[in-house]
């Protein structure tokens, strides 16, 4: 049963320090996705790959967050430094980004707490 | 992409059908409805989609109006796992982002 995983699952933090997480797509998936969800803006698309290439990331604050894919079977997603209103779940999907309208596959999330 | 509009809350009898409204009357020619849920504490799951059709799959059958301007969602023996957030979604052709509403809360009643 093929699933997308993230690490962590939870991370409390102090806020400056670094937090980077991890997210391995499905295999053979060639979309990754990175959405926030917080009780105040529900959810939210952060940055989207296609083939590893970033190819929109207006949802994310540039200054202090920056999203890469190393290679097709590592998504990052790295806040530096944080700060308490990035406390938040944060979601990795995949998809097969082939015509525009396929499923997107979410993993569990990445529920961080920044004090 | 469309702007829908949902009921913030509903409540069904476990068993029975739950049908699930939701309003996109802006929705244009080459826009797609999506359904996805997210039970509490997960992802986001994908349910179905279509554009004028009505669709069915294993886990529910969507309804869409003939000037596509609203839809339902249709679980058709609820049980408790099904209580959830869903989310109805307009979505073009070839845009691969997917923009969450406030969806409508499911609660199913034993």
């Amino acid at each position: 049963d093929a699933r997308v995983t993230q690490t962590p699952r939870h991370k409390v933090t102090e806020m400056g320090q670094e937090v980077t997480m991890r997210c391995q797509p499905i295999l053979g998936h060639n979309t990754v996705f990175w959405y926030r969800q917080t009780m105040m803006q529900g959810l939210e698309l952060l940055a989207y790959f296609r083939n590893r290439a970033p190819l929109d990331d207006s949802g994310m604050p540039k200054d202090r967050f920056s999203a890469e894919m190393p290679d097709a079977t590592l998504a990052t997603l790295k806040i530096q430094p944080s700060e308490p209103r990035d406390s938040a779940v944060y979601f990795c999907a995949s998809g097969k980004g082939q015509e525009g309208y396929n499923e997107q596959f979410f993993g569990p999330g990445t529920r961080l707490t920044v004090l | 992409d469309a702007k829908t509009t949902q009921p913030p809350s509903m409540d069904c009898a476990e068993g029975r059908a739950a049908n699930l409204p939701c309003n996109h009357s802006t929705i244009s020619g080459n826009e797609y409805v999506y359904w996805y849920r997210q039970i509490h504490s997960q992802g986001p799951q994908y349910i179905i989609h279509g554009l004028k059709n009505n669709e069915t799959n294993e886990m529910a059958s969507l309804i869409i109006t003939e000037d596509r301007k609203s839809s339902t969602l249709i679980l058709p023996h609820a049980t408790l796992r099904d209580t959830a957030v869903y989310y109805c979604i307009v979505r073009g052709f070839g845009n691969e982002k997917l923009t969450f509403g406030t969806g409508t809360r499911l609660t199913i009643i034993p």
